[in-house]
């Protein structure tokens, strides 16, 4: 069955301390993994889509990169702005659904 | 990307009754698709809204209780039918375009009393 884990739940920050968020998966032929930041009361704003293995993907301070289990969200010297809500999901090559992980809550502190 | 709009933000409703949410999308795309994300929770897909044809509906989610309209490619409407307190929850539009990626509507929050 495709699924898919992610980790921490949530994470508290202290503004500039790096880390990493991670998303594990399994899925019967991956096409794309997504990765979204949800803020309160609005909806999933998408940030990257990563096909293969080996693949890297940067938007100011976030970098998602891909293996072949796992994908990791590093986020460098973190903002109170940052705080939201990461959430990941995987779409395998027979289906259009969006198979999404729980989310990990991201709390910056300034 | 593509920009969409879902009416209404949220709703109050009475137990028993119905609402239908909208969703507009700024150009023609294929796949439309509607979730739920219930307070603290995930997102889980409801049904994928096909153009000119019946929507595909996820396990757990029915017809009569989640009625689906498409009437063509810019615009569909979900329908929360007899609602419960347990529907109580986001309901969220997203689109998906040639490079597989899906963008999401704002959300409609719905409170059932």
């Amino acid at each position: 069955e495709d699924q898919v884990t992610q980790s921490p739940e949530a994470l508290r920050l202290q503004e500039g301390e790096s880390s990493s968020l991670n998303c594990s998966y399994t899925v019967s032929g991956l096409r794309g993994l997504f990765w979204y930041r949800q803020d309160p009361g609005k909806g999933p704003e998408f940030l990257f889509t990563l096909y293969s293995a080996g693949e890297e993907k940067e938007k100011e301070r976030l970098k998602a990169t891909l293996t072949k289990k796992e994908s990791f969200l590093h986020i460098t010297a973190p903002k109170p702005e940052d705080s939201a809500t990461y959430l990941c999901a995987v779409q395998a090559y027979n289906f259009n659904k969006f198979y999404f992980g729980s989310g990990t809550k991201l709390n910056v502190k300034p | 990307s593509a920009v969409i709009s879902q009416k209404p933000s949220r709703d109050i409703c009475q137990r028993g009754t119905s609402l239908t949410i909208q969703c507009q999308v700024d150009s023609q795309v294929t796949m439309m698709f509607w979730y739920r994300q219930q307070p603290g929770q995930s997102l889980t897909l409801i049904a994928t809204a096909n153009q000119g044809s019946e929507a595909t509906y996820e396990s757990g989610f029915v017809i009569d209780k989640f009625p689906i309209s498409r009437p063509n490619l810019t615009f569909s409407t979900l329908t929360v039918s007899n609602m419960s307190p347990e529907d109580s929850s986001i309901y969220l539009c997203s689109v998906g375009l040639t490079s597989y990626e899906q963008y999401f509507g704002p959300g409609t929050r719905l409170t059932v009393t």
